[in-house]
């Protein structure tokens, strides 16, 4: 099983609905990380959580520690939100590296 | 500045070659990261350096991987005698601090390794 757990796999949206993606994780973190990959390879960071939940525009990130689970939203989707997006957590035992999950590919028609 | 770099950003080799890809950081970065990302895949931690000393190398397939970061800035990881299953995007990442968990990382566009 793998310890960073992202679903769904693949998500199809049209212009203007509200988006969730989730990520779960089995083991102990310092720091959980919500990435977006664009075509081509170019990862940008998102957020990084410890705890709670952040707003940045459309886009919220929360965290529930106890449930070792996070979710990503993306509010009043567009076509330019179509992208891979990546959640990743630092755990206390990997020690610096990231733990990625699968990824989660969402495409927005217009 | 300008964010992380990495050359080359497509590279084709033959079964058997040696190849080396090059990553810069943002200047001033303590921490580099390598990953490797097979196709359909999330990032895989490969090797992490602070500074110019490599502190984790657990995620290294082979010994045939080899990475180096002598002046603690510019990067380079080597594959000798490449194989098929080499075949991924090479990432690098680079933080400011070193290895803290508060800080984020920065990601270079990659380089596609395509073993024929």
């Amino acid at each position: 099983k793998n310890e960073v757990e992202q679903s769904p796999q693949n998500l199809t949206a049209q212009e203007g609905e509200f988006i969730t993606i989730n990520c779960s994780y089995s083991v102990g973190i310092s720091a959980l990380h919500w990435l977006q990959q664009h075509p081509g390879g170019g990862i940008v960071s998102l957020f990084m959580l410890s705890s709670g939940k952040k707003k940045h525009g459309r886009l919220i990130a929360t965290i529930n520690i106890q449930e070792k689970h996070s979710s990503l939203h993306i509010t009043a989707s567009h076509p330019r939100d179509s992208a891979v997006y990546i959640c990743a957590v630092r755990s206390h035992q990997a020690g610096t590296a990231l733990i990625f999950g699968k990824g989660t590919t969402l495409s927005v028609s217009s | 500045g300008a964010g992380v770099s990495q050359s080359p950003r497509y590279k084709v080799a033959k079964r058997g070659q040696d190849v080396a890809l090059r990553c810069d950081p943002i200047s001033g970065h303590v921490s580099l990261f390598w990953y490797q990302q097979a196709l359909g895949q999330g990032p895989e931690f490969l090797t992490y350096f602070q500074n110019e000393a490599q502190l984790d190398k657990s995620g290294l397939p082979s010994d045939r991987f080899f990475a180096e970061r002598p002046e603690g800035s510019v990067s380079t990881l080597k594959i000798q005698r490449t194989q098929q299953e080499d075949s991924a995007v090479y990432l690098c990442a680079s933080s400011l601090g070193g290895g803290r968990s508060t800080d984020t990382q920065y990601f270079g566009p990659g380089t596609r390794l395509t073993v024929l």
